[in-house]
């Protein structure tokens, strides 16, 4: 199964808004609503920040955002932060029974 | 609140077999969902490696199926992993998660195993 394709990195200033994209097929990202992003600070273990596309877990502050568009999904993060400096990572359920993660995105708070 | 806790060894030889257990508190196991694993080597990104269901019903990654073993043992609450003929490549942080459909929502802290004589 191939790796999702993310942008290697992304970056913004404090305030501003960035996405980060995630490209798949018809047969993972496109074919189900089944896709996941991840927050990972250095040496942490991956925090889920959005499931099933854009629904947020209790805790996650509502400046993230996920949506999708036939096979691409994307992230929205919204007045950015210091603190939102990390690694993001997306992930889709496949047709093949199987989950496949993106190669991972660093977002750089400027 | 549901936690997960990785253990097994941190060294394992070339040629042996990772084992890695996860223990499940403040969820019982029998009462469903598909419990998974997930690596991530040094310096790289996440990878999924398979996940089972508390009836023993398992999805696994096409490139580890051959050498990926899972199990459940629900009257200890934890689940398993054994990786056959280890190689450096397989060197990473293991994690164990609950996996949805549309993301794992729960996952231990991990574990570093690293491959080496």
């Amino acid at each position: 199964q191939s790796a999702l394709t993310q942008p290697a990195s992304v970056s913004g200033s404090p305030g501003q808004s960035i996405t980060i994209s995630c490209t798949g097929t018809s047969s993972d990202v496109g074919g189900y609503n089944y896709v996941s992003w991840y927050q990972q600070h250095p040496g942490k273990a991956p925090k889920l920040m959005i499931l099933d596309v854009s629904d947020r877990p209790s805790g996650v502050s509502n400046r993230f955002s996920g949506s999708k568009s036939g096979n691409t999904a994307s992230l929205t993060v919204s007045g950015l932060q210091a603190e939102d400096e990390a690694d993001y990572y997306c992930s889709s359920y496949t047709s093949s029974r199987t989950w496949v993660f993106g190669g991972g995105t660093k977002l750089t708070v400027l | 609140q549901v936690q997960l806790q990785e253990s097994g060894p941190g060294l394992v030889k070339p040629s042996e077999t990772l084992s890695l257990t996860c223990a499940v508190s403040g969820y019982s196991l029998s009462s469903g969902y598909y419990w998974g694993w997930i690596r991530q080597p040094p310096g790289k990104g996440l990878e999924w490696i398979g996940s089972i269901s508390h009836t023993g019903s398992t999805y696994c990654n096409p490139s580890l199926k051959s050498r990926l073993t899972m199990s459940v043992d629900t009257s200890k609450n934890q689940f398993s992993l054994k990786l056959s003929s280890v190689t450096a490549a397989d060197t990473a942080v293991y994690y164990c998660a609950r996996t949805l459909y549309g993301g794992n929502d729960y996952r231990g802290q991990g574990t570093l195993v690293t491959v080496s004589s």
